[in-house]
């Protein structure tokens, strides 16, 4: 069974653009989550999608934004980027969801200049 | 997220050692899970804990859920070099609040 992917890998962008990210769950999964990992914060939990609705939502701005399509992949949108979103974000894909076993991507390496 | 409390933030040990890392929090779990991270790549579950003072193993892992379901244990035994990453345990309770501790980084000296 493939397991969770994430693109791109790496991602370099400047202060002020925005940025998509995408997430393939492994297959059967109907839970995307998404993760923002940091030196000094840790892993920060943004929002969770479920069947194409988000169902759980973190302490983040509104400039942080997702959606879920039918075939369950996800997209995570940045906008207005700020020095401090350079971050790992990694995608988790579960059954149950968030509350349950979760299957992490490898991440995309954002660099915000 | 919110945070457990995961000690200690790092280890450097010799290889063939055993490691011991635990998770603690302030509230009740019934959920515990432990993780692993590489460089450069994302968390992969080792062991899922569902049932207080329930122990299990994963080849050279064992991990305990504790009695008072406020906290979990994860040793490691005779590590090897491969063993070098970040554990990060989480907790949640009742489909509710999920946590991740802040990491145990794991150095292991040949």
């Amino acid at each position: 069974k493939a397991g969770v992917t994430q693109t791109p890998r790496y991602l370099i962008k400047t202060r002020g653009q925005q940025v998509t990210l995408s997430c393939s769950p492994i297959s059967g999964h109907r839970s995307v989550s998404w993760y923002q990992q940091t030196p000094g914060q840790g892993l920060q939990f943004l929002f969770e999608y479920f069947s194409e609705t988000q169902r759980n939502k973190g302490n983040f701005p509104g400039r942080f934004s997702g959606r879920q399509f039918s075939n369950s992949r996800s997209e995570m949108n940045v906008s207005t980027l700020e020095l401090g979103d350079s971050a790992l974000y990694l995608c988790a894909s579960s059954l149950g969801g968030i509350y349950n076993e979760q299957f992490f991507g490898p991440g995309t390496r954002l660099t915000v200049l | 997220g919110q945070q457990l409390n995961q000690s200690p933030q790092s280890m450097f040990i010799q290889e063939g050692e055993d490691v011991s890392m635990n998770c603690t929090s302030s509230s009740i779990f019934n959920t515990w899970l432990w993780y692993k991270q590489d460089p450069g790549e994302g968390p992969v579950l080792l062991i899922a804990l569902y049932k207080a003072g329930e122990l299990t193993s994963n080849g050279r892992l064992t991990a305990q859920f504790g009695i008072t379901r406020k906290d979990s244990f994860l040793n490691i035994s005779a590590s090897i070099p491969s063993d070098v990453g970040i554990y990060f345990c989480a907790g949640s309770y009742n489909n509710n609040d999920m946590r991740f501790g802040a990491g145990t980084r794991l150095t292991v000296k040949p």
